[in-house]
């Protein structure tokens, strides 16, 4: 069974600076994706990036890029340059992509905070 | 902007009641799938459905919790009987195709904030 763990429950970050928000999974599959998800407070669920795992490049997105370390099987978010309304929730998935199956597994998340 | 669509927002029901959540997927999408999320926790898959066919449903709870998506309308989430426990936000994404495709975006709707009394 696959497992994402997202080891900070909250963040802190200055406005203009760059954070990064952790993420490990597990899975014996070789095919696989991984994503980011951000949810504010208002509580819808936002897709930011997503990395295949026979990706030969990192993902980037605008202000996301996506740390990709497939031998430490970590996939962590970077966000440059924070912005106040990156105060959010933060959920990283995975989704097996062999297999007929379609389900994301989520971790905990990390609450982000961006300050002044 | 034509996203996924998810109602109502907020839903309160009595313990024993029935609750009816409704998910319209994002135009072009037949791939629907149902989360739900506790208060403090990250989102637990519940059921996958193409049109008309339930392909998995190893998420949902045994009894009480059923799943459709017809041919014509939106796809339903019920759950009989509600208890306190079932209070929870449940989450409805699409996506265009199924696995196997690299780059399968599931998309999510605002959710429904199901309150039980």
């Amino acid at each position: 069974a696959q497992k994402i763990t997202q080891t900070q429950p909250g963040m802190f970050v200055q406005e203009k600076e760059a954070v990064t928000l952790d993420c490990t999974y597990d899975t014996s599959d070789p095919s696989y994706g991984l994503f980011w998800y951000k949810q504010p407070s208002s509580g819808e669920m936002i897709f930011l990036i997503y990395q295949g795992s026979y990706d030969q490049q990192n993902a980037t997105e605008g202000r996301y890029s996506l740390n990709f370390q497939k031998a430490r099987k970590s996939a962590n978010l970077v966000i440059s340059a924070s912005q106040l309304g990156d105060s959010a929730m933060y959920f990283c998935a995975m989704v097996i992509l062999t297999g007929g199956g379609n389900k994301l597994t989520f971790g905990t998340g990390t609450q982000l905070k961006v300050e002044l | 902007n034509a996203g996924v669509m998810q109602n109502p927002r907020h839903l309160v029901r009595r313990r024993g009641q029935e609750a009816r959540l409704r998910c319209s997927p994002m135009k072009g999408h037949s791939h629907v799938y149902w989360y739900r999320q506790l208060p403090e926790e990250g989102l637990k898959f519940m059921v996958y459905l193409q049109k008309e066919n339930i392909i998995d449903e190893s998420g949902m709870p045994k009894e009480r919790f059923s799943a459709e998506f017809p041919k014509e309308g939106p796809s339903i989430l019920r759950i009989q009987q509600v208890v306190r426990g079932d209070s929870a936000a449940y989450f409805c994404a699409s996506s265009p195709r199924t696995s196997g495709s690299s780059k399968n975006i599931q998309y999510f709707g605002a959710g429904t904030r199901l309150s039980v009394l």
